[in-house]
């Protein structure tokens, strides 16, 4: 069974901090994909990773793929209050169409 | 293009009964996928189809089920409603077959269950 764990599940912060979330697993996934969601709505994809040790940027918001593919990371510089969401980790495994194993979340709060 | 749409946002319901929940996907694209989600499960995958055909199912009981149209439009089921189903349940559409696709979520549905 895949899965995948996120840490750390909350985190509150000063507005212009640096900030970084992990998401972990002992499997190897053919992609992974980072989130965001606002409460009462769905998910809101920022970017995909596919390539071991690939490196994405969103404005602020890097992005890294373990070489392995086993974990990813997503750093936000100088956050600010509008950063303020609940972040998920989602895995595609080989062969598992359709199906994204989700990590449980980091619900991040920043504080003007 | 239009996002992934889903009706209706909110439903109340009590125990033993069913509903059936609808997701329209963004155009173009012809899998459909369902998610379960709860503040103590997180997001936990049900199943998905493409091309009228359910290809991957979750480890959720048969009461809930699914089913996809000719135009892409997807339902799901859920019959003896139990207190534990209550839930956002969405739905997200991708382009691709494989296992790389991007899946793009709609709104999702806030069920209930008293």
């Amino acid at each position: 069974t895949q899965l995948l764990e996120q840490s750390p599940q909350f985190l509150s912060i000063q507005e212009g901090e640096n900030l970084t979330v992990y998401c972990n697993s002992s499997s190897v996934f053919s992609s992974l994909q980072w989130y965001r969601q606002e409460p009462g709505e769905g998910p809101v994809l920022l970017v995909t990773v596919v390539t071991g040790g690939e490196v994405k940027k969103l404005k602020r918001l890097t992005f890294q793929f373990g070489d392995a593919r086993k974990d990813s990371s997503l750093h936000i510089t100088a956050a600010q209050p509008g950063d303020t969401g609940l972040y998920l980790c989602a895995g595609s495994g080989s062969g598992n169409t359709g199906k994204l194993i989700f990590g449980q979340g980091t619900t991040l709060q920043v504080k003007p | 293009k239009a996002g992934v749409t889903q009706t209706p946002r909110y439903l109340i319901k009590t125990r033993g009964q069913q509903v059936t929940l609808s997701c329209s996907p963004i155009s173009g694209h012809r899998s459909v996928s369902w998610y379960q989600q709860t503040p103590g499960q997180g997001l936990q995958f049900l199943f998905e189809y493409f091309s009228e055909t359910q290809r991957n199912k979750g480890n959720f009981p048969g009461r809930f089920s699914g089913r996809q149209f000719s135009n892409s439009r997807s339902e799901m089921n859920v019959s003896t409603l139990e207190l534990g189903d209550s839930a956002l349940y969405l739905c997200a559409s991708s382009s691709l077959t494989g296992p790389l696709d991007t899946q793009y979520f709609g709104p999702g549905t806030r069920l209930t269950v008293l």
